[in-house]
């Protein structure tokens, strides 16, 4: 089945600084890869996502890029503010018999004033 | 995108009981999902619910424990059954928007056993 590495799974950078979560996936099949962010005793939100057919997407102050040959997707946040602490996760669609979204282990974004 | 909820938002039982989780979606879609979520992990699949036919379940999860209804397509509920302790989670559905792979999440129902 897909399985889907997520790192780092703690991160920490100052108030307008970059921040970069990488995740791989081991199906050459998946086509699809969203990013959800989950704020505390909260639901997972999708943010922003991917499909394999495009090499990068951004919305705003998020961006997320895809390497097909690799077998690897990034986050980009640019401009971190304090709201955007949470843990996020990656996912990849996994299009095998039983299609299904995989997760990744998810990143715990701290943002400090 | 879809307006999901569900019911209960929380819960506390005992071992041995049964609690059934609803969710209902405010559009008609053809995926809804049961996922599990421990505290402080990811989010596992535990079985795909569809419409007029058995679940899917994932590997680990089966449907002596963890029976779903799908009786149309819009609503879908989750029962534990014969809880403990590990089944303190957080429960939560998740519909596809039609044919676009695309999963939005309900508020989830975060379960304690004792």
């Amino acid at each position: 089945g897909e399985n889907v590495e997520q790192h780092p799974s703690t991160l920490s950078v100052q108030e307008g600084d970059s921040a970069v979560i990488k995740c791989t996936y081991s199906d050459s099949a998946s086509n699809y890869f969203p990013w959800y962010k989950q704020e505390l005793g909260k639901r997972p939100q999708l943010i922003i996502d991917i499909r394999s057919n495009v090499g990068e997407k951004k919305d705003q102050r998020i961006a997320v890029t895809l390497n097909k040959t690799a077998k690897h997707f990034s986050l980009h946040i640019t401009e971190t503010q304090p709201e955007d602490s949470a843990v996020y996760f990656c996912a990849a669609f996994f299009t095998g018999t039983a299609s299904k979204l995989t997760f990744g282990t998810g990143t715990r974004l701290q943002v400090m004033l | 995108s879809a307006v999901i909820s569900q019911k209960p938002s929380r819960d506390i039982c005992q071992r041995g009981t049964s609690l059934t989780i609803q969710c209902q979606v405010d559009s008609q879609v053809t995926m809804m999902f049961w996922y599990r979520q421990q505290p402080g992990q990811s989010l596992t699949l535990i079985a795909t619910a569809n419409q007029g036919s058995e679940a899917t379940y994932e590997s680990g999860f089966v449907i002596d424990k963890f029976p779903i209804s799908r009786p149309n397509l819009t609503f879908s509920t989750l029962t534990v059954s014969n809880m403990s302790p590990e089944d303190s989670s957080i429960y939560l559905c998740s519909v596809e928007i039609q044919h676009t792979d695309t999963q939005y999440f309900g508020p989830g129902t975060r379960l304690t056993v004792l």
